[in-house]
């Protein structure tokens, strides 16, 4: 069965340094794999996906990630912080049942 | 465009009783899916209905079941609500469906049940 696992359960980072959220996953095929934030009390907000093709994909606020099948990896970047982003930030990869498998969440504090 | 809407935005209820959830998905969207966070456990796959239809769910028991209507539009029933059904349940929708690939998932706000 599929899964993801996201290693950093709370991250804290100074606003305008770059960012790394890790994401790993467990699937047989090639991975449909997403990237979702959450602010408190709100719903999830897409901030980019992979389905095939360029590795490397942009997504919306300045993320972007990297798919790297070697290492099962589905890593979320930006260069450099701003204190709005913080938030819940989820990895999930969808299967052939057309659910997505969520993470546990990593937690992102923005320092001054 | 507008997103996908949940209502209510909270519901108390308590333990025995019976809740339901309504989400109305994006225009054009076909395909409703339902999710539990709940506090401890994360994101857990509840139901996917698509072109009226349930298509998969999750490993939860019967007493959590929808329905889809003509519009699209979904209700999330939960029956005989025990302590652990708090959550924020959220629902998504999306293009994607029986024929087409796997899509986005668009979520609404969300909907927080507290049972008491």
């Amino acid at each position: 069965a599929q899964s993801v696992t996201q290693p950093d359960i709370h991250i804290t980072v100074s606003e305008g340094a770059s960012l790394e959220l890790r994401c790993n996953y467990s699937y047989g095929a090639t991975p449909y794999l997403f990237w979702y934030v959450q602010s408190p009390g709100q719903g999830l907000q897409l901030l980019l996906k992979y389905f095939s093709g360029d590795t490397l994909v942009q997504g919306i606020k300045g993320f972007e990630a990297e798919f790297k099948r070697s290492q099962s990896s589905f890593n979320l970047r930006k260069p450099s912080v701003h204190w709005s982003d913080a938030a819940e930030y989820f990895c999930a990869v969808g299967d052939s049942g057309y659910a997505l498998n969520f993470g546990k969440g990593t937690s992102l504090l923005v320092t001054p | 465009e507008a997103g996908v809407t949940q209502s209510p935005t909270h519901l108390i209820k308590t333990r025995g009783q019976q809740a339901t959830l309504r989400c109305s998905p994006i225009s054009g969207h076909t395909s409703v899916y339902w999710y539990q966070q709940a506090l401890g456990l994360g994101l857990q796959f509840l139901l996917w209905y698509d072109e009226g239809e349930e298509r998969n769910r999750g490993n939860f028991p019967p007493r959590f079941s929808g329905r889809q209507f003509p519009n699209y539009s979904s209700e999330l029933n939960v029956n005989a609500l025990e302590l652990e059904d708090s959550a924020l349940y959220l629902c998504a929708s999306s293009l994607a469906g029986q024929a087409k690939p796997l899509g986005e998932q668009y979520f609404g706000p969300g909907t927080r049940l507290t049972v008491t």
